[in-house]
Parts: C-alpha cells; sequence; structure tokens
C-alpha cells in the first residue's frame, strides 16, 4: 500500500503571496493531521481533520486553513503569507480520530522570500 | 498544555555502540510515538507505545506511563541510524483528538 503521499516536493513563495499544499491519506484512513517544523525544531500541530470535521486546531493565525474532501485527502492553505511560514509542513494520516498511530508524510518544503 | 522534554540533544557514538534516548513528559497521555526524522525531513514511525515494551530488530522502546516517561534503546548503532529522534505524545482530554506535541529531539550521530 502507498504510504501518505504530499505534493507538492517544494515550493517558493513571495511574501503575501497565497499557497496551497495537498495530502492523501493511507487508503482507509479517515484522519488527516497538518504540522508545520521551522528548522532546528520538532513539529508544531496545526489541524486535524476527522470524517471531513475540523477535530483541533493548533495556536496558528486564521491566515491558515484547512479542508478534507469526500475522499479523505486534505489540502491546507496559507493566506498572506510572511517570511516566518518558512518551513517543511508535514501531514500525518491515522485510522481513528485518536489515540491512534500516525503516519507521516514527506513533506512540503515551503520558502517565502 | 502538556510539555515533553527529551534528552540527550546530542549524541555521538562510534558504530556497534548502544545508546538509550529518555523522553519524559508532563500529563497522562493516550499517545506516545518514537520517529526517525532522516535527513531529507521524512519522519519514520519506530514505535506507538502509550506503555509497555515493544522491540523491533535492534530497536526497542519502554514506556512507564504511571512515572511518565519512555524510554528508546539502540543497540549496536549502525551509521544509517545518524538522524534526529523524536518523542512524540498525545492526549484527547482536551478535545483535539490526535494533535502529538513533539520534544525537541535527540540529535544522533553515528560514526566509523
Amino acid at each position: 500500500d502507498a504510504g501518505v503521499t504530499q505534493s507538492p516536493t517544494h515550493l517558493i513563495k513571495t511574501r503575501g503571496q497565497h499557497v496551497t499544499l495537498r495530502c492523501s491519506p493511507i487508503s482507509g484512513h479517515k484522519s488527516v493531521s497538518w504540522y508545520q517544523q521551522v528548522l532546528g525544531q520538532g513539529p508544531q500541530f496545526i489541524f486535524q481533520y476527522y470524517e471531513k470535521e475540523e477535530r483541533g486546531r493548533g495556536n496558528f493565525p486564521d491566515r491558515f486553513s484547512a479542508r478534507q474532501f469526500p475522499n479523505y485527502s486534505s489540502e491546507l492553505n496559507v493566506n498572506a503569507l510572511l517570511l516566518g511560514d518558512s518551513a517543511l509542513y508535514l501531514c500525518a494520516s491515522s485510522r481513528l480520530a485518536g489515540g491512534d498511530t500516525q503516519y507521516f508524510g514527506p513533506g512540503t518544503r515551503l520558502t517565502v522570500l | 498544555g502538556i510539555q515533553v522534554e527529551q534528552s540527550p540533544p546530542d549524541l555521538i557514538l562510534q558504530e556497534g555502540a548502544n545508546s538509550t534516548l529518555r523522553c519524559n513528559f508532563s500529563d497522562s497521555v493516550n499517545n506516545l510515538q518514537w520517529f526517525h526524522q532522516n535527513p531529507w525531513g521524512q519522519l519514520i514511525n519506530l514505535f506507538y507505545i502509550p506503555s509497555g515494551t515493544k522491540q523491533n530488530g535492534r530497536l526497542s522502546a519502554t514506556t512507564v506511563a504511571t512515572e511518565r516517561y519512555s524510554l528508546l534503546y539502540i543497540s549496536s548503532s549502525q551509521t544509517t541510524d545518524s538522524g534526529v529522534y523524536f518523542c512524540a505524545v498525545g492526549t484527547s482530554r482536551t478535545g483535539t483528538a490526535s494533535k502529538l506535541t513533539f520534544g525537541t529531539g535527540t540529535r544522533l550521530q553515528v560514526t566509523l
């Protein structure tokens, strides 16, 4: 079975622009979570979606939004990009909403100039 | 929120040596995972271990939930073990079902 896939792999944007990142979970997994990892730190939780409903939101501004589609894939959108949004964005999927193994994708490396 | 501390922050080993990485957490958890992040950024799941002991080849892990710590053992280390090891914990009590809180990581370098 394929693992978690993310696209694009790398992305370069300028300040003020908008970006959309995509994630496809492992087949059969209904939960998708998004994390941001800046250089030298551990990943920080952004959102979790389960069965197309938002189940959790981390301490991120409203410029960050996400959604989950009927096929359980997900998009993360970031508006009005700032230099500080430069990071590795990771998507994780799991079968259950909580208390379950999370499997991470390879990430999208976003650079904001 | 829950606090996760990992030690040591950095570790340099010669190939073949053994090591123990520690993760302390500040509250009860229903999810604890150990990950290895390779140089390309991929987080590889090593163990899902909210309690008890598990082994997978040269790696093993133990979580003592009542004392709020977990240990990752690496035996006969190889250069391919190099990278950053993260402990991540989760709790559903806040209503956030699958939020993982990551520690600051242990950076391991295995030399020949």
